[in-house]
């Protein structure tokens, strides 16, 4: 059965550092998200991206964030210079056409700790 | 704000016992409702979309039901099982982008 993969699924870094966090979504979906969960918080929404442009970004993704689908096979999160408080799992998800009854499919999460 | 709320956040029960979780979410500008099923170190994996006020699904010994005119739904699990132990998450979809809103999620713990 068709998966999402992440890699690395453990990343750490200093402060201040660049991270790339990769994930290879389900090769015929078109709608991929990034979502993260801090220890012991909720899941949350990061961006959202479709047509090789962000369709929704929260206010946590800001100008420190960016992503990029630079092949029509791998999708990105970029955090150019990471904080403390950036440590968290980061999931990747896709999904195909349609909006209400289509799941998303996830990823197993890079957990990313910012030393 | 947009808030999705689960309760309880933590449930222990003995093999063969039914249990059942709550999600609340918004019932304004209301897409779907997912639920999924989180084993640790594992991808959150969905068990449900549910679209329709008055929706039930089920998938096995696991059911859920959905009404979004009060904004809650249900999950159910009949004659819980070890391997039944995981994290499920409620999440809806307010938006037309699809974005989830998760709530905090139902940790399970089934004791043979």
């Amino acid at each position: 059965e068709p998966e999402v993969t992440q890699t690395p699924s453990h990343q750490v870094t200093q402060m201040g550092q660049e991270v790339i966090l990769r994930c290879v979504p389900i090769s015929n979906h078109l709608y991929f998200y990034w979502y993260r969960q801090i220890l012991g918080q909720k899941v949350e929404f990061l961006v959202s991206f479709y047509n090789n442009e962000i369709s929704e970004k929260s206010e946590i993704f800001d100008d420190q964030f960016s992503v990029e689908r630079p092949d029509g096979s791998n999708f990105t999160l970029k955090i150019r210079s990471t904080k403390l408080e950036d440590s968290a799992m980061y999931f990747c998800a896709s999904r195909t056409t349609g909006l209400a009854g289509v799941e998303q499919y996830f990823g197993p999460g890079t957990r990313l700790t910012v030393t | 704000i947009l808030n999705v709320e689960q309760s309880p956040q933590s449930l222990h029960v003995q093999e063969g016992d039914s249990t059942n979780f709550t999600c609340s979410f918004p019932s304004s500008n209301f897409y779907a409702l997912h639920w999924y099923r989180w084993e640790t170190a594992k991808s959150p994996e969905a068990l449900f979309v549910m679209t329709l006020n008055g929706d039930e699904k089920k998938k096995g010994r696991i059911s859920a039901t959905l009404n979004t005119k009060e904004g809650y739904s249900y999950l159910y699990i009949k004659g819980s099982q070890p391997e039944d132990s995981a994290t499920y998450l409620c999440a809806s979809i307010q938006s037309n982008t699809g974005k989830l809103i998760f709530g905090q999620g139902t940790t399970l713990q089934v004791k043979p």
